[in-house]
């Protein structure tokens, strides 16, 4: 059975730069074709896609928001992590990161989700 | 970016209805598209793959068609619990992008 769990600040201040993790299991990041993916919504809003890691370690951004984020991997700790900079009041969201499977395009499973509020 | 546009935004039916959400893309993804359901503060879960193949474990009044660029996700008896929002999504492109989102309210 895959899981995954993100976890961070639930609270940060406009300009901080937000880490998040994502802890899962069920599945190696090492196995050829997987990769994870981070995806965002703000309250009462749509699913924005953030960011993906794949199993060689190639990464893709979003296009508008590729100079904020910087994913990365610990295939030893079964972790994904997200960084995202100079953090704005628009970004507050639940941010969710989700599984893909083998060199297939569609999240699944999800993890619960994190809200993450920026305020000062 | 390829865009995805979901029509409508919101659809008010009946339990029994038979009810079709459509989602359009900016340019060809052949079948690369999955439709998701997302109840109030839980995560998304994946209902089609591949713009028509069903996943394990749903229930078999939902279906979806199309390729190119005109994709539909269609319920055929509305069931208390499908009242929800359903989003699009596709994999066409390293770029990953959502639909809107089409929430399903009970009339």
């Amino acid at each position: 059975q895959i899981t995954l769990k993100e976890s961070g600040p639930t609270l940060v201040k406009p300009t901080q730069t937000l880490t998040l993790t994502c802890t899962f299991s069920g599945f190696s990041l090492s196995t050829s074709g997987v990769s994870v993916g981070w995806i965002r919504q703000p309250p009462g809003k749509a699913l924005e896609w953030l960011a993906l890691i794949y199993w060689d370690d190639d990464k893709r951004y979003s296009p508008s928001l590729k100079s904020r984020l910087t994913i990365t991997k610990d295939t030893s700790k079964n972790q994904v992590v997200l960084t995202m900079t100079n953090m704005d009041p628009v970004d507050t969201a639940t941010y969710y990161c989700a599984h893909r499977r083998p060199f297939l395009g569609w999240f699944d499973p999800w993890g619960q989700g994190t809200l993450v509020t920026v305020s000062s | 970016a390829i865009q995805l546009t979901q029509s409508p935004s919101s659809l008010s039916a009946s339990v029994g209805d038979r009810v079709t959400v459509t989602c359009r893309a900016s340019q060809g993804i052949s079948s690369a598209l999955a439709w998701y359901q997302q109840k109030p503060g839980k995560a998304p879960e994946l209902l089609i793959y591949d713009a028509s193949s069903l996943e394990s474990g749903v229930p078999s009044r939902f279906s979806g068609s199309g390729s190119g660029t005109d994709f539909t996700l269609t319920i055929s008896s509305l069931q208390p619990e499908d009242f929800a929002t359903y989003y699009c999504q596709q994999f066409n492109s390293d770029a990953v992008t959502f639909g809107q989102g089409t929430k399903l309210e009970i009339k």
